[in-house]
């Protein structure tokens, strides 16, 4: 069975530090990884996706990273904005459905 | 079509009611997903459907549970008699085949 992990589970930070979120998933044989990234609640919005043969994705100050045979990704948020103050999940599908699994999330909070 | 509506936003109901939920996905994808989220949580799967058949159930939907996608389209959610640990948000999404793309979901609390 898929377990997705995320550490940490809350961080603080100043604006403008570059930070890392890690996420990482017990089976290798996946498909894909998707961060997503949720406002108090609200639904989740995709974020990234990363194929199971691509090594990152980029989009605009995010960088996500994938190493399969570790079973890590991280999350790299450049130049941090307080905007950015959100959980971010992510999650990878599996089973015979390719439903996700999440992790809990890590909340972020950027202090202006 | 900009994607994956749920209605309603918000609902609140005694214990013991009946409530529903509506999805309707993006129009071009086959695939439609329920999830279930708790506070400091991330979404758990409930339940499946590739077009009109409901193929994966999650040990989470009990048998006060039922979904329905009538002809492919729209989605439905019904929890019968409701209890205060069915209080969540519920997520729809669909995909096209692993990209997901989510709603907003429907916050229900049971009083």
């Amino acid at each position: 069975k898929q377990e997705v992990t995320q550490i940490p589970a809350a961080l603080s930070v100043p604006e403008g530090e570059n930070l890392v979120l890690n996420c990482s998933f017990t089976d290798s044989a996946i498909y894909n990884l998707q961060w997503f990234r949720q406002d108090p609640g609200k639904g989740l919005t995709s974020l990234l996706l990363i194929q199971s043969s691509q090594r990152e994705q980029t989009s605009g100050r995010l960088n996500a990273s994938l190493d399969k045979s570790s079973g890590r990704s991280t999350l790299y948020i450049a130049a941090s904005q307080p905007g950015d103050s959100a959980t971010y999940l992510c999650a990878v599908p599996s089973g015979s459905a390719r439903q996700l699994t999440f992790g809990s999330g890590t909340q972020l909070t950027v202090l202006p | 079509d900009t994607g994956v509506s749920q209605n309603p936003r918000h609902k609140i109901t005694k214990r013991g009611q009946n409530v529903t939920f509506r999805c309707d996905p993006i129009s071009e994808h086959n695939r439609l997903y329920w999830y279930r989220q708790t506070l400091g949580q991330g979404p758990e799967f409930l339940t499946y459907f590739q077009n009109e058949a409901q193929l994966e159930k999650s040990r989470l939907l009990s048998d006060r549970f039922s979904a329905e996608r009538p002809k492919g389209s729209f989605s439905t959610l019904e929890i019968q008699r409701t209890e205060q640990g069915d209080s969540a948000m519920y997520l729809c999404a669909s995909s096209l085949p692993t990209f997901y793309t989510f709603g907003s979901g429907t916050r229900l609390t049971v009083v």
